[in-house]
């Protein structure tokens, strides 16, 4: 099985920094996919950003980018220009062929 | 307007009363799943179905069924629930999986207690 790791239980950014949110994975898989997922208080889950495992091009989506370290398996989450809105937990996630693998996510606050 | 539907959101019930609860998705997603979330665990994948009567475990499918016998509906029952598996529940659909612009769409939520 695979296993996705969120080594950061909780972490504060004041708004307008930039904050990272770290993940690491482990597969012996080649072809995959990894996402973030932001859940704010209303528990809604939501996606940010997914990356497709072939692409060496780091994924971004507005003021979210990630970077993606293959080889060491890693997957973090860049926030520039932290909002109050962006505080949530956020999920990192792996998924092959449709069978998905959260982390145990990062509360993050962001303060004003 | 798209969305994922659960019901019920709140159900407090006893140990080895059936229940099941119910998903319906209006988008003609090919993909469902059903994920539990517990504190400091994340979200943990129970099941999950590629298509009408394809689905295949998760990560913790003991304990639960699951069936897709049309593409709308993906309802999870629990034979004979137990404490354990009290929990916040979500049921998500997506086109297919991780495809690009095709986000899994949640729905929101079922909140169990087996007491």
């Amino acid at each position: 099985a695979q296993t996705v790791t969120q080594s950061q239980p909780e972490m504060s950014v004041q708004e307008a920094e930039t904050v990272t949110l770290s993940c690491t994975y482990d597969t012996s898989e080649s072809n995959y996919y990894l996402f973030w997922y932001k859940q704010p208080p209303s528990r809604q889950m939501i996606l940010v950003i997914r990356q497709e495992a072939y692409k060496q091009q780091n994924a971004t989506e507005n003021r979210f980018s990630v970077n993606f370290q293959k080889a060491a398996k890693s997957f973090s989450l860049k926030i520039s220009d932290s909002q109050l809105g962006d505080t949530a937990m956020y999920f990192c996630a792996f998924m092959k062929q449709g069978k998905f693998y959260f982390g145990s996510g990062t509360k993050l606050n962001v303060k004003p | 307007e798209a969305q994922v539907t659960q019901n019920p959101r709140y159900l407090i019930t006893v140990t080895g009363k059936k229940l099941t609860v119910t998903c319906s998705q209006n988008m003609n997603h090919e993909y469902m799943s059903w994920y539990r979330q517990d504190p400091g665990l994340g979200l943990r994948q129970i099941y999950y179905s590629m298509n009408v009567e394809v689905t295949d475990k998760g990560d913790v499918p003991e304990g639960y069924k699951v069936s897709r016998k049309e593409k709308r509906n993906f309802p999870l029952i629990l034979e004979s629930p137990s404490p354990n598996q009290t929990s916040l529940y979500f049921c998500a659909s997506s086109l297919t999986p991780g495809g690009p612009y095709q986000p899994q769409h949640f729905g929101d939520g079922t909140r169990l207690s087996i007491l």
